[in-house]
């Protein structure tokens, strides 16, 4: 089965932080990507990467950055959290973007910053 | 991505087959048909895809109209487990990046 795993499942940070998100994915993907759900708001792109060390901006990259050192991981770093930050955060990749390629995602991380 | 029409919840019985409709009049000729899920407190799960045929696989099967303009997302038999947000979306062969999740329909199966 595909994987796509995320470094945790919930996470408590004080506005200030600075926050690391973990995602790794084992399917030898070229594409990855963060998004964060919030209700009523659908799916929001912050940040892709389409190959180790490159990354674009997605709709909303303000307060956060990304770092692709390795194919199988692409990290999100918020670097001071803020209140609206508070948000499922979700992982995914997938192999090209064309639409014959499906997406996979991680479990997502339920992040809540007080 | 071109628009879908869902409806927004549909009930089930357990153990009965479930079939979610999926209106897409306005698809090209290149347009991929996905499937998605999402449950509760969770990240959005791939259920299936295809272009023209019928697709099945482990999870369901995909009927796709002779003319595209709608789609079925066909589950066999509905376990308490498939509870979820079940989101149709269309993408091209040069989609980007980015996925866009409508409104959905929310499926609830009953014990």
């Amino acid at each position: 089965d595909v994987k796509v795993t995320q470094s945790s499942r919930y996470l408590v940070k004080r506005t200030g932080e600075k926050v690391f998100l973990e995602c790794v994915q084992d399917m030898d993907h070229e594409n990855m990507f963060w998004y964060r759900q919030d209700p009523g708001l659908g799916l929001r792109l912050i940040y892709f990467s389409y190959d180790v060390k490159m990354k674009e901006k997605g709709d909303i990259p303000e307060g956060y950055s990304v770092s692709r050192e390795k194919k199988e991981r692409f990290s999100l770093i918020l670097e001071s959290a803020s209140t609206n930050q508070t948000s499922m955060y979700l992982c995914a990749s997938f192999r090209g973007a064309s639409g014959a390629y499906e997406q996979y995602f991680g479990p997502g991380t339920r992040l809540t910053v007080t | 991505d071109a628009k879908t029409t869902q409806p927004n919840s549909m009930e089930s019985n357990e153990e009965e087959p479930v079939h979610l409709p999926c209106n897409h009049s306005t698809i090209s000729g290149t347009d991929y048909i996905h499937w998605y899920r999402q449950l509760p407190s969770q990240g959005p799960e791939y259920v299936i895809h295809g272009l023209t045929s019928n697709v099945n696989n482990r999870m369901a099967s995909l009927a796709i109209a002779e003319d595209r303009k709608s789609s079925t997302l066909i589950l066999h038999r509905a376990t308490l487990r498939d509870a979820a947000v079940y989101y149709c979306i269309l993408r091209g062969h040069n989609a980007g990046n980015m996925l866009t999740f409508g409104g959905g329909t929310r499926l609830m199966v009953k014990p």
